[in-house]
């Protein structure tokens, strides 16, 4: 069975420091992806990243990095220079990729993590 | 423009009135499903479609029920609505077999009563 944690809840900053969250992952499967989604208050899904589990290589886009680490099954995400419209729930996903598994097509989610920046 | 839209956005009904909440999208997509979102809990998938007349349970299927007549659309429908379904709803959508990336709705804000 598929399994994403995000063991912290919330977490708070000040407006230009960095923030890491968590993602730790769990899978019987070979081939995978792994996803991030940023959720603003406004309730809508952001697509941010989607990484399949053949590609270790590091992203970076703007003040965005993710760290994939299939040794630990981590999927970590870095937000670097925090500013306010950062403030949202962000949450790690993951789908397997073979047809036979009984999740095969459905986005298993973690519980997200809330992030809060103050000015 | 490519997208998936639930209707309504927001719902506040009473126990045990029928309701349905429609899903439609225009990418001519053969998956659909539904996730309801509570907090922990993160998304859970309420059920799935994949392609036409094909229809199956998800991690939470009680209390709900879907239809996939035609591609496009993917009715929830909450025969008899509790309390315990209050909840945010997303519709989303998926390509093919091997297309990966999901297509979400905006959500459904419901409030049972």
């Amino acid at each position: 069975a598929q399994k994403v944690t995000q063991a912290q809840t919330e977490i708070s900053v000040v407006e230009k420091e960095d923030v890491t969250l968590d993602c730790v992952y769990e899978t019987r499967d070979t081939t995978y992806y792994l996803f991030w989604y940023k959720q603003p208050p406004s309730g809508e899904l952001v697509f941010l990243i989607r990484r399949n589990s053949f590609d270790e290589q590091n992203e970076i886009s703007g003040r965005y990095s993710w760290n994939f680490q299939k040794s630990t099954s981590s999927f970590n995400f870095t937000i670097t220079a925090s500013q306010v419209v950062d403030s949202a729930v962000y949450f790690c996903a993951l789908s397997e990729a073979a047809l036979t598994t009984d999740s095969w097509g459905k986005l298993q989610f973690g519980a997200g993590t809330q992030v809060v920046v103050t000015p | 423009e490519a997208q998936v839209t639930q209707n309504p956005r927001y719902l506040i009904t009473v126990t045990g009135k029928k309701l349905t909440v429609t899903c439609s999208q225009n990418m001519n997509h053969e998956y659909m499903s539904w996730y309801r979102q509570d907090p922990g809990l993160g998304l859970r998938q309420i059920y799935y479609s994949m392609n036409v007349e094909v229809t199956d349970k998800g991690d939470v299927p009680e209390g709900y029920k879907v239809s996939r007549k035609e591609k496009r659309n993917f009715p929830l429908i909450l025969e008899s609505p509790s309390p315990n379904q209050t909840s945010l709803y997303f519709c989303a959508s998926r390509g093919t077999v091997f297309s990966y990336e999901q297509y979400f709705g905006p959500g459904t804000r419901l409030t049972v009563t």
